[in-house]
C-alpha cells in the first residue's frame, strides 16, 4: 500500500516550458486534490477532482490544468510555465471532502 | 466567509518544554478540524481531528487539541517536546455542509525545539 505518490520529485523548467505532474493513489479515493506550497502562504488549493472525469477550480487555477481520466490518477499541467510557478507541489486524496486528506511526498519544481 | 488564523508563525522552544501551537477560524456553518505535521522535505500527514464528540483529542506523537466552540479555536498541545518534534504544523478547518467543497489550511507554524 503506496498511499500517493508524485512523479517527478524534481524538475527544473525554463520560461515557455511544459510539464505534467503525476499523482496516483492507491487508497480508491474519490476525492483528489493538487495544492502548490509557497513559503508564509501555506497550502493553496489549485484544482481538485470530485470523481473520475470531473475536475473544478480552486482558489489558484490560472495557468494549470488538469485531467483525472482514472480514478487513481490525477494530473497538473503546466502549458507555458512562468518563474511565478516556482513552487513545491503537492497531491492529496481523500474518501470524503470533509475529511482528513493524504498527502504525496511533493514535487519541487523550478521555473528559471 | 471561512478563514484559518494561525496565530505564530514560528515557536522556539526547548527540549521537554511544553509548547502550545495557536489556531483560530471563522465560519458560519458546523466545522470538522484538524492538524497536520510536515517534516522537512515531506508531505503533510494527519496528527489529530475533530469531527465530533469530546471537545479534547488526542493524536499521534503525544499531542493534543481541544476544540472551543465559543472561541472558534483549535489549539495543539504537547507536554514536552522532543528534537523531533521539529516541524512545520498546519490547522485545517472544513465546513459541513451540503454540496460544495471547503477546506481552508492555515499558513503553519514552525516548530523549532532546541536542545
Amino acid at each position: 500500500n503506496a498511499g500517493v505518490t508524485q512523479t517527478p520529485k524534481f524538475r527544473v523548467l525554463k520560461t515557455g516550458q511544459s510539464m505534467t505532474l503525476l499523482c496516483a493513489q492507491d487508497m480508491n479515493h474519490e476525492y483528489m486534490y493538487w495544492y502548490r506550497q509557497d513559503p508564509g502562504m501555506g497550502l493553496r488549493l489549485i484544482h481538485y477532482s470530485v470523481g473520475e472525469g470531473t475536475t473544478a477550480k480552486g482558489e489558484v487555477p490560472d495557468g494549470y490544468n488538469v485531467s483525472r481520466l482514472k480514478k487513481q490518477n490525477f494530473l497538473l499541467g503546466l502549458e507555458s510555465a512562468a518563474p511565478s510557478q516556482t513552487s513545491v507541489y503537492f497531491c492529496a486524496s481523500s474518501y470524503q471532502t470533509t475529511l482528513e486528506q493524504y498527502f504525496g511526498p511533493g514535487t519541487r519544481l523550478t521555473v528559471t | 466567509a471561512q478563514s484559518v488564523t494561525q496565530l505564530d508563525s514560528q515557536v522556539p522552544v526547548f527540549e521537554e518544554a511544553p509548547v502550545e501551537l495557536r489556531c483560530n477560524y471563522s465560519s458560519s456553518v458546523s466545522v470538522y478540524l484538524f492538524w497536520y505535521v510536515q517534516y522537512p522535505n515531506q508531505g503533510l500527514q494527519l496528527l489529530l481531528k475533530y469531527l465530533s464528540g469530546s471537545t479534547l483529542v488526542k493524536g499521534i506523537n503525544g499531542f493534543e487539541a481541544e476544540f472551543n466552540k465559543s472561541q472558534t479555536s483549535f489549539h495543539l498541545r504537547k507536554p514536552s517536546v522532543h528534537i523531533s518534534d521539529t516541524a512545520e504544523y498546519f490547522c485545517a478547518v472544513s465546513e459541513v455542509r451540503t454540496g460544495g467543497f471547503k477546506t481552508i489550511f492555515g499558513a503553519g507554524t514552525r516548530l523549532f525545539v532546541k536542545a
